[in-house]
């Protein structure tokens, strides 16, 4: 399977840990982003990356959340000190560095805070 | 503000039959719109794109109409099988080149027998 890879599938955490999940774009895309989805609605853009620069971050970004794609391949998404609101689907998605190009997502993980 | 919504929550078809998604979008400055297909547990899955300087594209059963005038986006589904069932989202971007992409709330479409 060459499509975009998360991991891992399921997180359940107590609140207030940290947790941390990975993305595996497709090999030869440039871009990666994170989304999150929560229950009925579509996916909200958090962040994007140009090979390893992280380019936009979203307000939904707070302080706690960190994201890294240090050689411009992976990328992993860190939540500090997790909280209620923080339960959610999140979403990696590539496309290719020229253009208007779809982005291509992964099937997520999914985050429960207990 | 930034939203793109949709006019239905939900909508039924009969298979074998044609259905029509429609989507409204807010930022007249967006240059490129894809619709997603969404079956429950997995991530979006990409449908067709058109960009602004387009008013329809066609792909395998499915058609995007754009309406700039009006701003306004419809999926197209020709005679719907039971596999089409999921939730539907269109997306606009926001920015040059596919940046941040804006969702709808998505529309629920399902195939009965």
């Amino acid at each position: 399977d060459t499509g975009v890879s998360q991991d891992p599938r399921h997180k359940i955490t107590k609140r207030g840990q940290n947790v941390t999940f990975r993305c595996d774009p497709i090999s030869e895309h440039n871009r990666l982003y994170w989304y999150r989805q929560t229950l009925g609605q579509g996916p909200e853009f958090l962040t994007y990356f140009q090979n390893e620069a992280q380019l936009e971050k979203s307000r939904l970004l707070s302080d706690r959340f960190s994201a890294e794609r240090p050689k411009g391949s992976f990328s992993t998404l860190e939540i500090q000190r997790t909280e209620q609101g923080d339960s959610a689907m999140y979403l990696c998605a590539s496309s290719p560095g020229d253009g208007n190009q779809p982005q291509h997502f992964g099937d997520g993980t999914r985050l429960s805070i207990l | 503000g930034e939203s793109v919504g949709l006019h239905l929550p939900t909508l039924s078809v009969q298979e074998g039959d044609n259905s029509i998604i429609n989507c409204a979008y807010s930022n007249s400055a967006s240059d490129y719109f894809i619709w997603y297909k969404q079956e429950s547990g997995k991530g979006p899955q990409f449908i067709i794109d058109i960009r602004s300087n387009m008013d329809k594209r066609q792909g395998q059963r499915v058609t995007v109409l754009l309406n700039k005038t009006v701003k306004h986006l419809s999926l197209q589904i020709a005679a719907t099988q039971p596999g089409d069932s999921a939730v539907y989202f269109c997306a606009e971007n926001i920015g040059q080149g596919a940046q941040k992409l804006v969702f709808g709330q998505g529309t629920r479409l399902t195939i009965n027998p």
